[in-house]
């Protein structure tokens, strides 16, 4: 079945120690996104590529780093992990037009 | 600043019952509607989209759009326990890039 597969889906790192999610789409959608949930809240758009095009929302702390190797993965790099970034991060894919996301299983990130 | 609105809750019915989840969004350029539900722990998965005025039914949700007051809301008749979720609210502008707002908890008790 196509769909957007993100490893792993549970993630413990330590504090300040580099720490890389996963996202693989076989949708051949061109748009890929990456969104930081807390509990009880929105989720928040961290950036986006549309192709290669990378967009990265003005509020996303330099902490954070995408890769897009290919159309079908991507990757959050997250240079020093706080306390604060423990959160799921979802990603999602679409074809950009108006059909909303399909949306990944989640990575669970917990920094201790 | 895009603002949208949802009424946290939680919302409890009972089996059976008509849930309403209510939304409004703060830009007048939003153009699509989504409605995704969200089980705890799990991501959000898309139920319901609308772009046109009035109402779009599918099965037992239906979404109603008033673009004039920017009111977006979602029914859903005969409600089950396995609709008990979150249900997130997502207007977007013609970039498809969607603002959520944080939810509505839903409840529905047998």
């Amino acid at each position: 079945d196509a769909m957007v597969i993100q490893n792993p889906r549970y993630q413990v790192t330590q504090f300040g120690k580099p720490v890389t999610l996963s996202c693989s789409q076989t949708l051949n959608h061109n748009v890929m996104y990456w969104y930081q949930q807390k509990s009880s809240q929105a989720p928040k758009l961290l950036f986006h590529y549309y192709d290669k095009d990378f967009n990265n929302e003005a509020d996303t702390p330099d902490n954070f780093q995408s890769r897009r190797p290919n159309t079908s993965f991507c990757f959050l790099d997250i240079r020093s992990p706080g306390l604060g970034d423990a959160a799921m991060y979802l990603c999602a894919t679409s074809t950009g037009a108006e059909r909303g996301y399909t949306f990944g299983s989640g990575t669970r990130l917990t920094v201790v | 600043q895009k603002e949208v609105e949802q009424n946290s809750g939680p919302l409890s019915v009972p089996e059976g019952a008509i849930a309403s989840l209510n939304c409004t969004y703060s830009d007048r350029g939003s153009q699509s509607f989504f409605w995704y539900r969200q089980y705890s722990g799990k991501s959000p998965e898309l139920i319901m989209f609308i772009y046109s005025n009035g109402d779009k039914e599918d099965g037992r949700f239906t979404a109603q759009l008033n673009k004039a007051s920017q009111y977006v809301s979602l029914l859903i008749r005969d409600s089950q326990p396995s609709d008990s979720a979150t249900y997130l609210c997502a207007p977007s502008t013609g970039s498809y890039i969607p603002t959520f707002g944080r939810g509505t908890s839903l409840i529905v008790h047998p």
